[in-house]
């Protein structure tokens, strides 16, 4: 069964880059990996998704070794904006597991 | 953009009423999905539907139905509401993309139940 490890919490300030690392056990080779971000009292939304190396958005960068067995989101000068659960679910056939996700808290 | 509507941002009901929570997308996704969320337990699965009349269960599906009459509309129901059942409920829809078999869902706002 896959399943992900993030940390969490995190605490950053504004200006910092801040790096998310999730562990994938047992991924799947047909699996791509996506992260979410979610606001409180609001669902949770697509951030970016990759299936190897790095993928780049207007928000974020991923970055996925060739083991594909972790990846690390990349949020480049954070503000207090950013503050929010960050998740990184593993896939399986037509669903997402979403766990606890990363407690993101950037400071002034 | 895909949208995915919830028919409330708040309801309170008491305990053992039916309770029908509506979720509506309108970009023809095939796959459906309810979970509830509940503070440190991150989501969880209830049900999730890839098509038309098909439904399976997820992690939590007790005390729970679902209904998918039409492509755009999946239905959660709490037969009687109970206290425990008290959280907030998130819909998602998303469609296979290519081969993978990971695909990207797409939120609603979110139903904040309350059973008193």
């Amino acid at each position: 069964l896959a399943k992900t490890t993030q940390p969490i919490s995190m605490d950053s300030y504004e200006g910092q880059e801040v790096n998310i690392t999730c562990s994938h056990n047992n991924i799947a080779t047909n699996d791509y990996i996506t992260w979410y971000q979610q606001f409180p009292s609001q669902g949770p939304r697509f951030i970016i998704q990759g299936y190897k190396t790095k993928v780049t958005n207007e928000v974020a960068s991923l970055f996925i070794p060739a083991d594909r067995k972790s990846s690390t989101l990349s949020l480049p000068r954070v503000s207090l904006s950013d503050t929010a659960v960050y998740y990184c679910p593993p896939g399986g056939y037509n669903k997402l597991i979403f766990g606890a996700g990363t407690r993101l808290a950037v400071h002034p | 953009d895909v949208k995915v509507t919830q028919s409330s941002r708040y309801l309170v009901k008491r305990t053992g009423e039916k309770v029908f929570l509506e979720c509506v997308q309108d970009m023809d996704h095939e796959n459906m999905f309810w979970y509830r969320q509940d503070p440190g337990l991150g989501l969880r699965l209830i049900y999730f539907s890839y098509d038309v009349k098909m439904k399976e269960k997820g992690d939590i599906p007790e005390g729970y139905s679902v209904s998918r009459e039409k492509k755009e509309r999946f239905s959660l129901i709490l037969e009687s509401a109970s206290t425990n059942q008290t959280s907030m409920y998130l819909c998602a829809s998303s469609t296979p993309v290519g081969l993978a078999d990971t695909d990207t869902q797409y939120f609603g706002p979110g139903t904040r139940l309350t059973v008193l």
